[in-house]
């Protein structure tokens, strides 16, 4: 069955820490993989996607994830974190051809002064 | 400008009410999507439409049905609404002749609904 798994429901980090939130999917055919954010009162933001090339994708708010197809795996990593980065983050999952997303769990991000 | 908008943003309500979440959009997108939110279960598929004739069920169609009124406006309704349909709602669209079969999908700021 396709899947999206983001195994950490929780992440706490202090502000200029590095950040990597992890996702793993199931997916028979190449997928398209979204990371979204949601602030608190708020809509889904895209951060970035990967479609194709190359596997190191950046994106807005200093983002950037890397698609490691032997791992299924899409982490999103962020290199110093600010107090404005707590939020909920989703990663989805899509393929050639369909509607569907599939949605990850969420890790809700937590920043400490 | 928003490009997707719902309307209410929030809405209380009692058991057995049928109430009504609309989304209109800008975007020119064919496709608009509704989903719901639950904390600990990311977000899941109620109903889709490709366009104004073509509507599908998603994952979890029970106790709702749409109506797609013009392009840019598809509405969710909950006929006999229910305390456990008490949920975070979002409209989206996406639009695949654009930028090829990405499906790049867009949504709306969201209709927290409680039912009592």
């Amino acid at each position: 069955a396709q899947s999206v798994t983001q195994p950490d429901i929780h992440i706490t980090v202090s502000e200029g820490a590095s950040l990597e939130l992890r996702c793993n999917y199931s997916y028979g055919a190449t997928p398209y993989l979204f990371w979204y954010v949601q602030s608190p009162g708020q809509g889904l933001q895209l951060l970035l996607k990967y479609f194709s090339g190359d596997t190191l994708v950046q994106g807005i708010k200093g983002f950037e994830a890397e698609f490691k197809r032997s791992q299924s795996s899409f982490n999103l990593r962020k290199p110093s974190v600010h107090w404005s980065d707590a939020a909920e983050y989703f990663c989805a999952v899509s393929t050639s051809g369909t509607y569907k997303y599939i949605f990850g769990t969420g890790t809700r991000l937590k920043v400490l002064a | 400008d928003a490009d997707v908008t719902q309307t209410p943003r929030n809405r209380i309500t009692k058991t057995g009410k049928r109430i009504m979440l609309e989304c209109s959009q800008t975007k020119g997108h064919d496709r608009m999507y509704w989903y719901r939110q639950d904390p600990g279960l990311g977000l899941r598929l109620i109903y889709y439409s490709f366009d104004v004739k073509d509507i599908n069920k998603g994952e979890i169609s029970d106790g709702y049905s749409v109506s797609r009124q013009a392009q840019a406006k598809f509405s969710l309704s909950l006929e006999s609404a229910i305390p456990n349909q008490t949920a975070l709602y979002f409209c989206a669209t996406s639009d695949l002749s654009a930028g090829g079969n990405y499906n790049e999908q867009f949504f709306g700021p969201g209709t927290r609904l409680t039912v009592l």
